[in-house]
């Protein structure tokens, strides 16, 4: 079965560090996504993507971050100069179409700061 | 109202029993519903779509009733396997555009025991 793959599986970093969270989508999707959840609370979403730019961002989704699909098959999130409470599991997604059809997530990166 | 509801549980079940969640939603537009399950530090996994009245798949059943804004998920015989928390999601239409996006519940937890 395709899978949504995401590296590394758990990242330690400093605050104030950047980092770069990576996703390979499954191969013929064209909808991707980037949520997260704090241990113990709700998946939240934070970015949405499709041809190649963002159709729609959160709240939490603001300029410290960003999303880049650098070649025709990673997806990546960069958190710019990470908080304390950023920490929390990462998960990417992929649909073939819009969310009608609900996603498959990756199995997530746990990102710890420090 | 919250936007998608669910009773936290826990639900604590012997092998064997019917355990049934019931999740409500708010925008009577809501198009498509999902189940899904997501054990301990891991990523949603897709149980089960609806997109009509229900659907069946082995000893999972889903229910939609459009008219009360409900969807169930009916699990019988439950396995020890089963332990996890069951998140219903729904696909709204956002404010009065032509966006669509999935709304989480917080989830249901739940307990098979011995």
């Amino acid at each position: 079965e395709p899978e949504v793959t995401q590296t590394p599986s758990h990242q330690v970093t400093q605050m104030g560090q950047e980092v770069i969270l990576r996703c390979v989508p499954i191969s013929n999707h064209l909808y991707f996504y980037w949520y997260r959840q704090i241990l113990g609370q709700k998946v939240e979403f934070l970015v949405s993507f499709y041809n190649n730019e963002i159709s729609e961002k959160s709240e939490i989704f603001d300029d410290q971050f960003s999303v880049e699909r650098p070649d025709g098959s990673n997806f990546t999130l960069k958190i710019r100069s990470t908080k304390l409470e950023d920490s929390a599991m990462y998960f990417c997604a992929s649909s073939v179409g819009d969310s009608y059809y609900g996603y498959t997530f990756g199995s997530g990166t746990r990102l710890t700061v420090v | 109202r919250k936007e998608v509801e669910q009773d936290p549980g826990p639900f604590n079940v012997p092998e064997g029993a019917t355990v049934a969640f019931n999740c409500t939603y708010s925008n009577s537009a809501s198009q498509s519903f999902f189940w899904y399950r997501q054990d301990c530090r891991k990523e949603p996994k897709l149980l089960m779509s609806v997109y009509s009245s229900g659907n069946e798949d082995g000893r999972f059943t889903a229910q939609l009733n459009r008219a009360s804004q409900y969807i169930s998920l009916l699990i019988r015989d439950s396995k020890l396997s089963d332990s996890a928390t069951y998140l219903c999601v729904v696909n709204m239409y956002q404010n009065a555009g032509n966006n669509r996006k999935l709304i989480w519940g917080l989830g249901t937890s739940l307990a098979v025991n011995p």
